[in-house]
Parts: structure tokens; C-alpha cells; sequence
């Protein structure tokens, strides 16, 4: 079975400042995806970056990037120039490629960031 | 595009009563997913729903099952409700068709509290 660990339950960071968030998994398969998901107070998940394990290239939106290491099954999250909106609950997701596992996302237990003005 | 809707957002019921969630995926989805978020046992997977047939079903017991129409619109029903039912019951909504582009796309939840 799969599983996703993130070994970070709180972070803080400076506003304007770079953080970066850990997430390590576990899985036998070659072919997955990983996700990272920002849940702000709302409760209203949000997906923030994916990443396509057959891909090298670490995924890159605006101020958000991936340092994906796929031997070393890890998969961290790196907030440039952190921002007061920023602040949340962020939690790495795992998703098999394996058809009749559909869309099941298994979630590490989530890294609470605080930003600070 | 109207993003995906849960309704009711808040509920309390007793224990021992039946509870009825509802969502509604994005237009042109076919596949649905329920999660359970509880401070101890984090985000766990209950079940996806695809073309109206179960795909896939996490580890809770048989009083939570689940259900989609032919509009991808799905229901999840617990019944004889316990205290450790009380949990904030996320849906999500994809394609369902082509899982290497999916992405899944997350309601507001539904707040249960079972007193």
C-alpha cells in the first residue's frame, strides 16, 4: 500500500521570504502523480502544483516549484516570496496510475504554514 | 464553469440517525470522490463513483455507502451515525476518463457533527 508522510506538522516564514515543505512517500509502482493542496481556513481545497512522475522536469507554477527526486521518493515544496495569503494548511497527495484505482488520492497528514508580516 | 457544490455545508444530527450528503461535479465530469477530514485521522478516501459504478472504496465499514445518478450529481448516505462520525466530508469531482491529465477538483465540504 502506498502511503505519504510529511514530517513538518507546523512551518513559519518570514513574508517575502522562501520556505520549503517536506513530503516523502512510499509506493512499488513507477508510474504516479503527486500533488500538493493548499486548504485555507475556508476548508475549500485548492489544488496548488502536480507533478507527473514519468517527468524529470520539476514542475513550476509562479512563485510555487517542486524538487521532485523520484529514487529518493521525495517530493517537497518550495513558496517563493511568501505571501500573507499563502498562509494555510498544505498537504501532499499521491495518486496511482493504476486505472482501477481511479482517482483515489492518498494525503500525507498535512504541514500548517503561518506567515509572518 | 460553476465549481463543484456540496449541500447541506453544516449538519448535526444524533447518534444513531442516517445522514444524506450531496454533490454536484463541475459540468462534464464523470467521476466523483468522497473524502473524510477528522483532526486525528487526517484526509481518508471513502469511495469514487464513475459513470454511476463504484471504482473504488476506501476502508470503512458498510454503514457508508454511496451512490451516483446519471447526471455524475452523487449522494453519500451514513447510517446509525456515531460519535466518530463527526468529520468535515470533502467531494471531488474529475473526468474520470483519462487519469494521466486528471485533475481532481474539491468542494467546500460538509461539516457533520453528531452529538
Amino acid at each position: 500500500a502506498q502511503t505519504v508522510t510529511q514530517s513538518q506538522p507546523e512551518m513559519s516564514v518570514q513574508e517575502a521570504e522562501t520556505v520549503t515543505l517536506s513530503c516523502t512517500y512510499d509506493t512499488s509502482e513507477s508510474d504516479y502523480y503527486l500533488f500538493w493542496y493548499k486548504q485555507p481556513p475556508s476548508r475549500q481545497m485548492i489544488l496548488v502544483i502536480r507533478q507527473e512522475a514519468y517527468k524529470q522536469q520539476n514542475a513550476t507554477e509562479n512563485r510555487f516549484s517542486v524538487n521532485f527526486q523520484k529514487a529518493a521518493k521525495s517530493f517537497s515544496l518550495k513558496i517563493s516570496d511568501s505571501q500573507l495569503g499563502d498562509a494555510a494548511m498544505y498537504f501532499c497527495a499521491y495518486r496511482s496510475d493504476n486505472y482501477n484505482q481511479g482517482g483515489k488520492l492518498i494525503f500525507g497528514q498535512g504541514t500548517e504554514l503561518s506567515v509572518k508580516p | 464553469k460553476a465549481g463543484v457544490t456540496q449541500t447541506p455545508r453544516y449538519l448535526i444530527k444524533t447518534r444513531g440517525q442516517q445522514v444524506t450528503l450531496s454533490c454536484s461535479p463541475i459540468s462534464g465530469h464523470r467521476s466523483v470522490s468522497w473524502y473524510q477530514q477528522t483532526p486525528g485521522q487526517g484526509l481518508q478516501f471513502l469511495f469514487e463513483y464513475f459513470s454511476e459504478t463504484q471504482r473504488n472504496k476506501g476502508n470503512f465499514p458498510g454503514r457508508f455507502s454511496g451512490r451516483q445518478f446519471s447526471n455524475s450529481r452523487s449522494e453519500m448516505n451514513v447510517s446509525t451515525l456515531e460519535l466518530g462520525d463527526s468529520a468535515l466530508y470533502l467531494c471531488a469531482s474529475t473526468g474520470g476518463y483519462v487519469l494521466s491529465t486528471d485533475t481532481q477538483y474539491f468542494g467546500p465540504g460538509t461539516r457533520l457533527t453528531v452529538l
